[in-house]
């Protein structure tokens, strides 16, 4: 069964600590994933995708393929990352996208 | 970037009657369009998939009578809510997704019924 999960509800760290937001995934074939973000009061909006190996504001996600993973990082966490984190799932040849249950993450001053 | 428009933002009607939600993406073409149900502090939940000029393919659970989808073109999907009940007040998300496979997100459209 296709499937994402992260396991973490909210993520509280403190500014400039690092953070990890924890993505696994469950899918019989080839995925694409992504990591979104919704500001608050704002649209989901993409953050990044495994295929294109950006950076974006800092964060960036390694697929793991062997773990089935796709674990948001960032080294040194700022207040305005504070935000819901999902991360989502898509196959090949349109796929529907799949999303997980959402880390919000909360920066502390 | 690409942008996805949703109307109305927010709507509050009768039970009973039915509800017309537009989703457009006013400057791609979008291969398919999703539309999502967002309960409070809960994830997006995906309620059907619609391509251009085809029936939508529906989630498990999800009525297709009561939430009929019309893609008319390749910038506008509608989702009407058909004889609505309380229960059915949530917040509806629609995306499109282009021919890169990059899915973009309405703002969400507001639903409440009395």
């Amino acid at each position: 069964a296709q499937r994402v999960t992260q396991p973490e509800k909210l993520l509280s760290v403190f500014k400039g600590a690092p953070v990890e937001l924890k993505c696994n995934y469950s899918y019989s074939g080839s995925p694409e994933l992504f990591w979104y973000v919704q500001y608050s009061r704002q649209r989901l909006q993409l953050l990044l995708r495994h295929i294109s190996r950006e950076s974006i504001k800092g964060f960036t996600a390694d697929l793991n393929k062997g773990e089935t993973s796709f674990h948001l990082k960032k080294p040194f966490a700022q207040e305005e990352d504070s935000a819901m984190y999902y991360c989502a799932l898509s196959g090949t040849g349109g796929f529907k996208t799949i999303f997980g249950a959402g880390t919000r993450l909360f920066v502390k001053a | 970037g690409a942008v996805v428009s949703q109307h109305p933002s927010w709507v509050i009607c009768k039970s009973g009657t039915s509800v017309k939600i537009e989703c457009r993406s006013l400057d791609f073409q979008a291969t398919t369009m999703f539309w999502y149900r967002q309960f409070p502090k809960q994830s997006l939940m995906l309620m059907a998939t619609s391509n251009e000029g085809s029936k939508a393919t529906y989630e498990q659970g999800v009525e297709k009578d009561k939430f009929l989808i019309n893609h008319a073109s390749l910038t506008l999907s509608t989702l009407t809510v058909t004889s609505a009940h309380p229960e059915d007040s949530s917040f509806y998300i629609c995306s499109a997704r282009d021919r890169g496979n990059e899915q973009f997100f309405g703002p969400g459209t507001r639903l409440t019924v009395l």
